[in-house]
């Protein structure tokens, strides 16, 4: 499968931070880029996505910003809670979605 | 609407027995796909399916694992014999088309392979 690498592995900040999550593709062919997010024990869940053709999208306190030359997107949670605290996976998609390997947010109050 | 439904939620079997999981999509989703993750990393892709058809399955390791989907609807994954390294989470999700219409995952089924 061609690879998302996805960084930091894991990430603290306080209530209040603004976390940011970097992803970085190889496949050009890639016209979606997706992050879900996961509580244990649950499945990932989708948060928000953007395509190729936008450099920035806002949901909530949600931003992905997009950078089609260099092939790298990150995802920015403004005002991060305590509730923020779960795995977040990147993904790229052609026919299914390719995963990055995760990032544990730990928002503490 | 209800979501992805997938049963068990958790297994526990020696190495070399058979194990199989079941899962039913949101009604009406004409793609599945099941996806293994194993503890600490992304979900990795083992088989898609479109309608009762497969799309992709070059991930599925097929001298033990199977998978099928009849008429369309539930699908059940299969393994056997189950090996140590396939201790992980098998998810399911479902989708009306391709990824783009945003998946739907099921809680998954914890597998420990002891």
């Amino acid at each position: 499968q061609q690879q998302v690498k996805q960084s930091p592995q894991s990430l603290i900040v306080q209530k209040g931070g603004i976390p940011i999550i970097n992803c970085a593709y190889e496949n050009t062919a890639f016209d979606y880029f997706p992050w879900y997010q996961q509580f244990p024990g649950k499945g990932p869940a989708l948060l928000i996505a953007i395509r190729p053709d936008v450099s920035e999208k806002k949901e909530g306190r949600f931003t992905i910003s997009f950078n089609k030359s260099a092939k790298q997107f990150s995802l920015h949670i403004m005002d991060s809670q305590p509730g923020d605290s779960a795995t977040y996976f990147c993904a790229g998609s052609g026919t299914a979605l390719i995963f990055g390997k995760g990032t544990t947010l730990s928002v503490s109050s | 609407e209800a979501g992805v439904a997938q049963s068990p939620r958790y297994k526990i079997i020696e190495k070399r027995q058979s194990v199989a999981f079941w899962c039913n999509p949101i009604s009406g989703h004409a793609t599945l796909y099941w996806y293994q993750q194993i503890l600490g990393q992304g979900p990795k892709l083992l088989i898609q399916f479109q309608n009762n058809g497969v799309v992709d399955d070059s991930q599925l390791p097929k001298d033990r694992f199977s998978a099928e989907r009849l008429k369309g609807v539930d699908s059940t994954l299969k393994i056997q014999p189950a090996k140590l390294e396939d201790s992980a989470v098998y998810l399911c999700a479902s989708s009306t088309g391709g990824p783009s219409y945003g998946y739907t995952f099921g809680s998954g089924t914890r597998l420990t392979v002891v």
